[in-house]
């Protein structure tokens, strides 16, 4: 099971900020958190990361509470090309042996 | 970010053939790859851990005999997919993470395989 819970789907419009939590009460001391990006028929690509309070690069922000128990992806004034499917995950297994799982990820559609 | 690559991009192939898929580090050494597979409008599920110079570790219900995994070297890993059957027909991503990163796996742009 994965230790991630995402909505499974969001619809926006074009210039608004999109906001997508995930939920990972089991996470480790350990675990950072990462996000990723699916566009169809590619491999997810790489967004963000952070393992505490917030982080911010030239794409997007990741907010994280004390308890890490959540986080939060903001996508700022989402264009039609970020329609796309994100995934939110951590890690499971101890540094060195560690994997993924994924779960659902959640399906964004931009819309006009 | 690091970069992975795979090959081929998509394969097309009779029922009862076997197929290799190669996924390479292009700018790191990988001592650990994984392998996906995901179908339409499904999340990715991943198959197995493979290791450099030792076995690969499989999944929960992965059949180790009809997904061989070689990693021989330190950029490059292949999936074989044995006695391929249409049902094997999936798109299958590989993805590692560089040494001395936060755990950060990288993935590669995947395969298209359809079994006819």
């Amino acid at each position: 099971l994965a230790k991630t819970t995402q909505p499974i789907s969001m619809d926006s419009y074009e210039g608004q900020e999109v906001n997508i939590t995930c939920s990972h009460n089991n996470i480790a001391t350990n675990d950072y958190i990462t996000w990723y990006q699916q566009f169809p028929s590619q491999g997810p690509r790489f967004i963000i990361q952070g393992y505490k309070t917030k982080v911010t690069n030239e794409v997007a922000s990741l907010f994280i509470p004390a308890d890490r128990k959540s986080s939060t992806l903001s996508l700022p004034r989402v264009s039609l090309s970020d329609t796309a499917v994100y995934y939110c995950l951590v890690g499971e297994g101890t540094s060195g042996t560690y994997k993924y799982i994924f779960g659902t990820g959640t399906r964004l559609k931009v819309l006009a | 970010g690091a970069v992975v690559s795979q090959h081929p991009s998509r394969v097309i192939c009779k029922s009862g053939t076997s197929v290799k898929i190669e996924c390479r580090s292009l700018d790191f050494q990988a001592t650990t790859m994984f392998w996906y597979r995901q179908f339409p409008k499904q999340s990715l599920m991943l198959m197995a851990t493979s290791n450099e110079g030792s076995k690969a570790t499989y999944e929960q219900g992965v059949e180790k005999d009809k997904f061989l995994i070689n990693h021989a070297s330190l950029t490059l890993s292949t999936l074989t997919v044995t006695s391929a059957h249409p049902e094997d027909s999936s798109f299958y991503i590989c993805s590692s993470d560089p040494p001395g990163d936060t755990d950060t796996q990288y993935f590669g742009p995947g395969t298209r395989l359809t079994v006819l």
